[in-house]
């Protein structure tokens, strides 16, 4: 079965272009997270959807930062425009249905940010 | 507020030591729930344990154990006999409106 899918896998890209990184999770969860990690503040959960709903953006940096979930099987995370403290490894996640925060997390293999 | 700490930023240990990683959390909810995660070099966070709060009992898994004690709000992470294999970042994460990651602690295996 496969598992979360993130693309792209690396993004090298200039200041100021607009960035989407891609999310399809494991069929059948209800649940899907994405995470900002850096060296400096490490896990950072930015947004997460709950049956295709966004429950909680409050860890959205700024309004550059947009997510969205129009089915179950595919979320994006826009950031436009990027800005150079935006580099990081951005994770999306899914969980299956029950406890909202009870599930253990999938993560995908993480979308590689560069912004020049 | 809830928080997870990792004192431990970086371990080394020798190939078949045992090595403990510590995790100390705080919370006011009474239902949550606690994890830990293994990211390897690869880059991808791996599930290996969760725990809710009214399960108390400790857990081995082949090499791996947990000691939760919610008297000491911890929850430590013990291998036994570590092998090069168990070289990673490990995270620990609390849960009940909100999952919170620690920083982690990076361990090396050294042969």
């Amino acid at each position: 079965d496969a598992g979360v899918i993130q693309s792209p896998r690396h993004e090298v890209t200039e200041m100021g272009q607009e960035v989407t990184l891609r999310c399809k999770p494991i069929s059948g969860h209800n649940s899907l997270f994405w995470y900002r990690q850096t060296m400096m503040r490490g896990l950072e959960l930015l947004i997460y959807f709950n049956n295709n709903v966004p429950i909680d953006d409050s860890g959205m940096p700024e309004d550059r930062f947009s997510a969205k979930m129009p089915n179950a099987s595919f979320s994006t995370l826009k950031i436009q425009p990027s800005e150079p403290r935006d580099s990081a490894v951005y994770f999306c996640a899914s969980s299956p249905s029950g406890t909202l925060f009870g599930g253990e997390l999938f993560f995908g293999e993480g979308s590689r940010l560069t912004v020049l | 507020a809830q928080k997870v700490t990792q004192a431990q930023t970086e371990i080394s240990v020798v190939e078949k030591e045992d090595v403990t990683l510590d995790c100390v959390y705080e919370t006011r909810d009474t239902t949550y729930y606690l994890f830990w995660y293994k990211q390897p070099p690869s880059g991808e966070l791996v599930f290996l344990i969760r725990r809710n709060s009214f399960d108390e009992q400790n857990e081995i898994s082949g090499r791996y154990s947990w000691n939760f004690q919610k008297s000491t709000s911890s929850f430590n992470f013990t291998i036994t006999a570590s092998q090069v294999v168990d070289s990673a970042v490990y995270f620990c994460a609390l849960s009940s409106d909100k999952i919170i990651f620690g920083k982690g602690t990076r361990l090396h295996i050294l042969p």
